[in-house]
């Protein structure tokens, strides 16, 4: 597609409940990111993908939270018993390659995840 | 933690220059200045990078001072569509590192 897509857009999700965000980034893009943006605040780092590798989790912020992308191109960010302080704007990003970004990371509109 | 500073807010009136400044006294020798913006409800948006020369592209200018350790950013005709959250950010250029993002300054486009 012409630009990384995000679903669902919004979603709300009772205490306790799991939840699953995708991200579709631009076709051969290498690198995939996962950020957190709390109200307010600049995104944050979550996870790094280069193809399917998962390379830096460091941003992870418990085990409740995991990331994959198993055939290199689609990724899930899975959040298992969700609590409030999750709520948050999910945003994925994608770059062509692990050497070069001339034209830096393009984002997704991002997934707004209320936790109630 | 982010290696820039940036004021929390700024205001421009539509039509004039929006003239936004980055200080980055620590910057290394290989690290790039990106510009980022966030309008509501959207994600960041690529504006333009630069390594120690002044850029132009059909969004923006960049201007980096000689000894690097600050840049600004030049919006020539602002439009109420430029209201957002501008973030400077430096990085080793690559697709494969992190953006680390501060607070960026609000930028109001006012009629």
């Amino acid at each position: 597609g012409a630009g990384v897509s995000q679903s669902p857009r919004y979603k709300v999700a009772k205490r306790g409940q799991d939840v699953a965000l995708r991200c579709d980034p631009i076709s051969g893009h290498v690198s995939l990111f996962w950020y957190q943006q709390a109200l307010g605040q600049g995104p944050e780092f979550l996870t790094y993908f280069q193809n399917e590798a998962q390379l830096d989790k460091s941003g992870l912020p418990s085990d409740r939270f995991f990331a994959e992308r198993p055939e290199g191109s689609v990724s899930t960010l899975k959040i298992q018993r969700t609590q409030q302080e999750d709520s948050a704007v999910y945003l994925c990003a994608s770059s062509l390659a692990g050497d070069r970004a001339d034209y830096g990371y393009t984002f997704g509109s991002g997934t707004r995840l209320t936790v109630v | 933690d982010a290696k820039t500073t940036q004021p929390p807010s700024m205001d421009c009136a539509e039509g004039r220059a929006a003239n936004l400044p980055c200080n980055h006294s620590t910057i290394s020798g290989n690290e790039y200045v990106y510009w980022y913006r966030q309008i509501h409800s959207q994600g960041p948006q690529y504006i333009i990078h630069g390594l120690k020369n002044n850029e132009t592209n059909e969004m923006a200018s960049l201007i980096i001072t000689e000894d690097r350790k600050s840049s600004t950013l030049i919006l020539p005709h602002a439009t109420l569509r430029d209201t957002a959250v501008y973030y400077c950010i430096v990085l080793t250029q690559g697709g494969s590192e992190k953006l680390v993002f501060g607070k960026g300054t609000k930028l109001t486009v006012n009629p």
